[in-house]
């Protein structure tokens, strides 16, 4: 299946940990990106090729990817991290997919 | 730095074609892959297609029997076009630059602000 499934929601603390999880049958073998949106914005590529950070992109931001589940993982949470998160994958066969989104709450 | 800015009529009639174009600014139509997006209210992002700078695209299977992709270097801009809509068309609808990692996956990390286009007699 190409489907790929998060949690609708996540809450945390500041200066807590949040891991969002991305979930597809061996999504291990794939490369999987990050977005993060916040209301009214458009997405923002927080994290690429499971971990890799675009410039500008604080050391918070991390992912990692193994067997059938990715995860983005956020360092010492803060408020402006309160946003909607979605996962990607490429693929030959079924080109672009997108996880269908976590908001994150910053309690 | 690369900035990607969508314009269009805001309402198109049911059955209508919707027509959005995408300006690149801060850098080259060549030799990228560019993309279209689409979030409808509330919901997550869909794949629309991409048109590469030498013109060959790709659509999404479920809208690709409605959608064209167009590229115009001279003008440094790419469009979208999209036939027969109906109210499931209601959306934010982002254009964005599509590349490649180091490990031949693709992703998105140049977006436009993203433009809303309502589907309603």
């Amino acid at each position: 299946s190409s489907v790929l499934t998060q949690p609708p929601s996540v809450s945390v603390a500041p200066g807590q940990t949040a891991r969002i999880t991305c979930e597809r049958n061996n999504i291990g073998s794939k490369s999987v990106h990050w977005y993060q949106q916040k209301p009214g914005q458009a997405p923002v590529l927080v994290v690429y090729d499971n971990g890799d950070r675009p410039s500008g992109i604080p050391e918070r931001f991390s992912g990692s990817n193994s067997g059938n589940t990715a995860t983005l993982t956020i360092s010492r949470v803060e408020a402006g991290d309160e946003a909607d998160y979605f996962c990607q994958v490429w693929d030959s066969s079924t080109d672009v997919v997108f996880g269908g989104g976590t908001k994150l709450t910053v309690l | 730095q690369v900035q990607l800015q969508e314009s269009g009529p805001g309402l198109v009639k049911p059955s209508e074609t919707l027509s959005l174009t995408c300006a690149v600014s801060g850098g080259s139509i060549s030799p990228h892959y560019w993309s279209w997006i689409r979030q409808p209210p509330g919901k997550g992002l869909e794949w629309i297609g991409y048109i590469y700078y030498t013109e060959n695209s790709k659509y999404n299977p479920s809208l690709k029997s409605r959608v064209t992709l167009s590229l115009d270097t001279s003008k440094n801009q790419f469009s979208l076009r999209m036939t027969s809509v109906t109210a499931a068309d209601t959306a934010v609808y982002y254009c964005a630059r599509e590349r490649a990692g180091d490990r031949g996956s693709y992703f998105f990390d140049f977006w436009g602000q993203g433009a809303l286009v309502t589907v309603s007699s």
